[in-house]
């Protein structure tokens, strides 16, 4: 049982370039997030999904798109990467709202130059 | 607007030395409010959670929290630090529909010999 799963763990990017983060997790959990943790703000939620095929915007959407094809995996894209997104993303995953805490992956570091 | 406020960027303490990490919310209703701890180059780990009932929560690692209504507080203690406990910190809440988490902009805590 390995969790929350992130690939790549750490990313360097030129202005302008497109990438894909990947999240897997392996609980069978109904809910899925994508957050980004910048110095001195915490953790800031940019989409979330609530199941397979459905995907929701959060605090911080812009620049970023997502896709939850199946349930175990979430996506993260970035279809034109600028330096304002250099940030750790941490994906995370819950069983359901509410009650259940939710899990994280270890993160992905990504350089935007 | 809901928020949730660490007070505290950075704390020092000593190793044996009790610690006392302060989280204040601000919410229309009581919000579900957790406590997580990030060591360097991981991710987030649960140590305690707050629905309901008890205002003193037992958490892992031994912390506990206390839920204080009246002043929307949910502080994090610990008796005794360990040179381990030095992390990060972070505070968070949650109260819609879809467990969207709100987190505080966290607390760095370092452990002196």
């Amino acid at each position: 049982n390995a969790g929350v799963t992130q690939t790549p763990k750490f990313r360097v990017l030129k202005t302008g370039q497109s990438m894909t983060l990947l999240c897997a997790q392996d609980m069978n959990h109904e809910y899925m997030y994508w957050y980004r943790q910048d110095p001195g703000m915490g953790l800031r939620l940019i989409h979330y999904s609530v199941g397979e095929g459905t995907t929701a915007k959060g605090e911080v959407p812009d620049g970023y798109n997502v896709s939850r094809l199946k349930k175990q995996n979430f996506l993260l894209g970035l279809e034109s990467a600028a330096p304002s997104q250099t940030s750790v993303y941490f994906c995370a995953s819950s069983q359901k709202r509410g009650m259940y805490e939710q899990y994280f992956g270890p993160g992905t570091r990504l350089t935007v130059t | 607007a809901q928020s949730v406020t660490q007070p505290d960027i950075h704390i020092t303490v000593s190793e044996g030395a009790s610690l006392e990490l302060r989280c204040n919310y601000s919410y229309g209703a009581t919000p579900y409010l957790f406590w997580y701890v990030q060591s360097p180059g991981q991710g987030l780990q649960l140590l305690l959670k707050y629905f309901s009932g008890d205002t003193l929560v037992q958490g892992i690692k031994g912390f506990e929290a206390e839920f204080k209504r009246s002043q929307s507080s949910f502080n994090l203690r610990k008796p005794s630090v360990h040179w381990s406990d030095a992390a990060e910190y972070f505070c968070a809440g949650q109260t819609d529909s879809w467990g969207k988490l709100q987190f505080g902009a966290g607390t760095q805590v370092v452990v002196t010999p």
